[in-house]
Order: structure tokens, then sequence, then C-alpha cells
């Protein structure tokens, strides 16, 4: 049974390029969340979505930051116009619809690093 | 606004002896917590989890106690192995409104000396 599937593992952007951040969750799992890392930080939750729809936005960036979970295919985190500020870990989860639905499990996480 | 804190930054244990950390939460509306272990370059692993109904929950070497008046819990290791030698993160989570989303602590590196 496949873990929670990132692509790629390192992302290098120049400052204004696009990034995009894929994200396959455990089979059987329909919710999926993105968190992001700074160096020497703690986890920080950005986004919670089911397919087609985001339940919790709260953690996300007011501007060029955007998630999607698509009915078929992976979960996309856009991040538009990238900074140096945007350089850091973004890890995604998943939980299952029944069950442990607490429990999220993470994948090994993008690292993205913008010159 | 830090509603969760691990505030031992690193903890070091002799191979064989008990290792334990700390985590403290500010915000009452949380009911279930979690322990993660990371290593570098690698997602966090799920440990152990508890419920705040609970005082306890005991998996193999690792114990998970909770202290609701006192918003506290720790993780217990024992017998500490060299490969437990990781950074270890508590989460929160409330079943309310603020369902799914995990608040973390800053983590805490335990390091293992055989």
């Amino acid at each position: 049974n496949a873990g929670v599937m990132q692509n790629p593992r390192h992302l290098v952007r120049r400052r204004g390029q696009e990034a995009r951040l894929r994200c396959s969750p455990m089979k059987g799992h329909s919710h999926v969340y993105w968190y992001r890392q700074l160096p020497e930080e703690g986890l920080k939750f950005m986004v919670y979505l089911q397919k087609e729809n985001i339940i919790d936005e709260s953690g996300m960036p007011k501007e060029r930051f955007s998630a999607e979970f698509p009915k078929e295919g992976p979960s996309i985190l856009r991040i538009q116009q990238v900074v140096r500020g945007d350089s850091a870990a973004y890890f995604c989860a998943s939980s299952p619809t029944s069950g442990r639905t607490n429990i999220q499990y993470f994948g090994a996480g993008t690292r993205l690093s913008v010159l | 606004d830090q509603q969760v804190k691990q505030n031992s930054p690193s903890l070091s244990v002799q191979e064989g002896r008990i290792s334990i950390l700390n985590c403290d939460y500010t915000n009452s509306m949380f009911d279930y917590f979690l322990w993660y272990k990371k290593y570098p370059a690698e997602g966090p692993t799920f440990l152990i989890s508890i419920s705040s109904i609970k005082d306890k929950n005991e998996d193999g070497r690792f114990t998970v106690f909770l202290n609701k008046s006192a918003k506290h819990l720790s993780l217990h290791i024992v017998p500490s192995q060299p490969g437990d030698s990781a950074v270890y993160f508590c989460a929160a989570s409330d079943g309310g409104t603020s369902y799914g989303k995990l608040t973390f602590g800053q983590g805490t590196i335990l390091t293992v000396h055989p």
C-alpha cells in the first residue's frame, strides 16, 4: 500500500516564476492537507481539501497561493510569482474517510528553493 | 500565537534509558493529540495519539500521557534506542470548526547515544 506521494522532491525556481507541487494521497484516503515548514520551525497548516472542495484554507496566504484537489488526479499546490520567502519544505498529508480519521499520514515533502 | 509549545529544543539520552519529551498547549478546544517523528529530508511519521477523554495511551515502547488540567502532554520512550534519534513533534487538533487542521509544536531534537 503506497504512502502519500509528493513530487517533485526538490524544486528550484527563480523569483517571479510559478511553482506547482503535486500530492497523491494514500489509497482509500479522500482528505488532503498541505503544510509548510520554514527552517528551524514546526509545520504550519495551510489548507484542507476533499475531492473538488476546499474545506479550510485559513492558513493559506491571501495572494499568490492556491490549492485544488480535482475529481481525478493529484492535489496541486500552486504558488504564483514566487519570492525568496516562499523557500521552504511543503508537506502533504492525507487521512482516511472512515476509521481513524484524526490521524494524518505525511509524504516526504517538496523542498522549494527560490533563487 | 504559539498554541502548541515544545520548550526543550533538544534532549540527549543514553541508550536503554527513558526519553521524556514534553509539550504544552493553550487552546482548551484541542481534543486530540498526536506525536510524530521526523528524520532529516523525510516527512513526519505518525507515532502515537491520544484523545482528550483518556489520560494515557501506550503502544510498545511509546506511551503518551495527557494532563488536561495542566494542558500538558508528554511522550515517554523506554527503552530508548539510537534509531530513535530524530526530531519529535507534538500536534493537536480540535473536532469543531477547525477539524482537520493540525497545530504543531516547534519540535524537540532527540539524540540517543549508544
